[in-house]
């Protein structure tokens, strides 16, 4: 089983905050990592896939960074919104087991307004 | 296009009784995937298959059946519900093209008494 960590487990900030969390993989073996934002009572969105070393992908208000090699992936927020509440899910795809996707638990964001 | 659909959206099981959850995607995906959402465990897989006719365990596969006779179509099948089956079920699709991102349908909520 493969262990994919995401912190912190949840997160209150005010409107206007800037936040971000982190989702810590084995940096072995890689071939993909992705993130979602998952609003509740809805199904997870996929916001970045992410798949070479040193990637930053960006959408809006939300950025992420990829470092492979030691294995953690960052996703940014600036300015938050109350709709950014969600949670947000990091996903690792091992190479050579393609077809099989571990997510991380999940960081639930809550914006206060 | 209606992506994944999954069907029932709600369902209450008695302990013993059996069901099968369908998930149909209409985007022509190779790959189609089980999981089931626990509070506090985020996404865990049930079962996947990487094309029609085939299947393979996932992370938590016991007290589950599969089969994909159909490349659109994935059924999970329970062959006698316990309430530890009590969850969220989320089938999802996807294919190489976007490294295997994760294309969810609306869930079913099961409830085993």
């Amino acid at each position: 089983i493969l262990n994919v960590e995401q912190s912190p487990q949840s997160l209150h900030v005010q409107e206007g905050d800037s936040t971000n969390f982190t989702c810590s993989f084995p940096s072995s073996n890689f071939y993909a990592l992705h993130w979602y934002r998952w609003e509740t009572a809805k199904s997870p969105e996929a916001l970045f896939v992410m798949t070479l070393n040193g990637d930053e992908k960006k959408k809006g208000r939300i950025s992420a960074t990829l470092n492979t090699k030691e294995g953690y992936s960052y996703l940014y927020i600036k300015g938050s919104q109350p709709e950014d509440s969600a949670t947000y899910l990091c996903a690792f795809i091992f190479a050579g087991g393609y077809q099989k996707v571990t997510f991380g638990t999940g960081t639930k964001l809550q914006v206060i307004p | 296009n209606a992506g994944v659909t999954q069907t029932p959206k709600f369902r209450v099981l008695k302990t013993g009784q059996s069901m099968t959850l369908l998930c149909a995607q209409d985007m022509n995906h190779e790959y189609m995937y089980w999981y089931r959402q626990d509070p506090g465990m985020g996404l865990r897989l049930i079962h996947y298959s990487v094309g029609e006719g085939t299947t393979a365990k996932g992370e938590v596969p016991d007290g589950y059946n599969v089969s994909r006779l159909k490349k659109q179509n994935f059924l999970l099948g329970l062959e006698s519900a316990a309430p530890s089956q009590t969850s969220v079920y989320f089938c999802a699709s996807s294919y190489p093209g976007t490294a295997y991102e994760q294309y969810f349908g609306p869930g079913t909520r099961l409830t085993v008494t």
